[in-house]
Order: C-alpha cells, then sequence, then structure tokens
C-alpha cells in the first residue's frame, strides 16, 4: 500500500533562518506531488507541485522553493524565513493519470518568531 | 470567496447505524466536491468526489451526490462500522478536478461503537 511521509511535524524557527521540510512517498511509482499551505482559519492554498523528478511549478509568488531530487521524494526549503510564513503545511500526493490530490501527509506545524 | 460548512461533531453512532454528515458549500462557477477521511495517526486521504452536478461519488459503502440546487454534497453510509471511525472533511475545488485550490471545511469527528 502507498504511504506518505512528512517531516517534521512542527518546527520553531527565528527569522532569518532556513527551512527544510521534506516529504517522502512509498509504494508508488512516478507520483504527482504537491506542497500546501493553510493559514490559520483558511482552506489549503497549493504552492508548488511536481509531476517528475526536477520538475517543479509554483503556483504563488513567495518566498519559499521546492524540489525533486528523487521520483518519490519532496522538499520545501526557504533560504531566509519571514514571519508569514508560519503556517501548516501539508505534502500530498496523485497517481499522475488522475490529478486528484488523494493522500496527505500528517502535516508540519512551522512557527517563525 | 469560496467556502464550505459541515455539520458539526462530533458525532457518535452504534456499528450499523446510518450515516448521514451534512456539507455546504459556496462557490462561483462549477466547483468540483470532494470528500476526504482521516483515520487515527494518519494523514489526509481522498474518498469520494463528483465533478458536475448531479454526479454521485461511492467508495467503501459512502456516497455522496453533488446537489447544485441546493449546494450540499451529503456524505451517507448505510450500515457504519467501527473501522469508519475517523475525522471526515468535506472540500471544493474551483478549478475543475485539479489540486490547485482545495478549500475545506472544518471537518466531523465519527465514533463509531460496537
Amino acid at each position: 500500500s502507498q504511504t506518505i511521509h512528512q517531516w517534521p511535524a512542527t518546527l520553531v524557527q527565528p527569522v532569518g533562518s532556513p527551512l527544510s521540510l521534506e516529504c517522502t512517498v512509498e509504494g508508488t511509482s512516478n507520483p504527482n506531488l504537491y506542497w500546501y499551505r493553510q493559514a490559520a482559519g483558511r482552506g489549503l492554498q497549493l504552492l508548488f507541485y511536481s509531476v517528475g523528478i526536477g520538475q517543479i511549478s509554483s503556483e504563488v509568488p513567495q518566498n519559499l522553493s521546492a524540489s525533486r531530487p528523487q521520483d518519490r521524494q519532496f522538499i520545501l526549503s526557504s533560504k531566509k524565513l519571514l514571519l508569514s510564513d508560519s503556517g501548516f503545511y501539508l505534502c500530498a500526493w496523485s497517481p499522475t493519470t488522475t490529478g486528484t490530490v488523494g493522500f496527505f501527509g500528517s502535516g508540519t506545524q512551522l512557527s517563525v518568531l | 470567496g469560496d467556502s464550505v460548512t459541515q455539520m458539526e461533531g462530533p458525532v457518535t453512532l452504534s456499528e450499523e447505524a446510518f450515516l448521514t454528515i451534512n456539507c455546504t458549500y459556496t462557490a462561483t462557477g462549477y466547483p468540483s466536491l470532494f470528500w476526504y477521511v482521516q483515520y487515527p495517526g494518519e494523514g489526509l486521504q481522498l474518498l469520494l468526489k463528483a465533478t458536475k452536478a448531479d454526479d454521485k461519488g461511492s467508495n467503501k459503502g459512502f456516497e455522496a451526490t453533488y446537489r447544485k440546487e441546493t449546494t450540499s454534497f451529503h456524505l451517507e453510509k448505510g450500515s457504519v462500522q467501527v473501522s469508519d471511525s475517523a475525522v471526515y472533511f468535506c472540500a471544493l475545488s474551483d478549478r475543475g478536478g485539479s489540486a490547485r485550490q482545495l478549500t475545506f471545511g472544518s471537518g466531523t469527528q465519527l465514533t463509531v461503537l460496537p
């Protein structure tokens, strides 16, 4: 069966520090991978999606970047965090044939202080 | 903007009872509608979806029908099991069936007792 791992679960970082959140998927190959952010009281907003290794599409301009160094690994990064980067980040995946997001990771609560 | 309203929980049922979790939405255009489920200790996973009016999504004995006239997508199951205990989220996407923007309801906790 397919599983998705996301870590860490919580993270407290000072303004200006770097960020690296990692997500890996098991039990499937060539998935579509996604990074979402949920700001307090709002729905999930798509940040990045990837249809293959090295292929990253950005949905909104921001202080973050994403990379996909391996087929089932998706990394969310920042060189210098801003206060506005605080939020709940979710990794997700879907089979390439459907595009509908099937599975989400358990999320990372990021607090930038 | 888009919004999803779910019935508040928690909901507690006995095994084999009938389940309804209400969901209504507000959106411009013709959104796609989804139900996601989160089992204890796991992430969200897609349960079922419907992409146009009068479509019925179904999976694992759960059903939901896209009702444009009442802007609703109520989740139903005829006979729940203990293993159905989870948090259920209604969601919509205003860009067809894509993952571009998902708006979630607040979730409904379901507990099924043996």
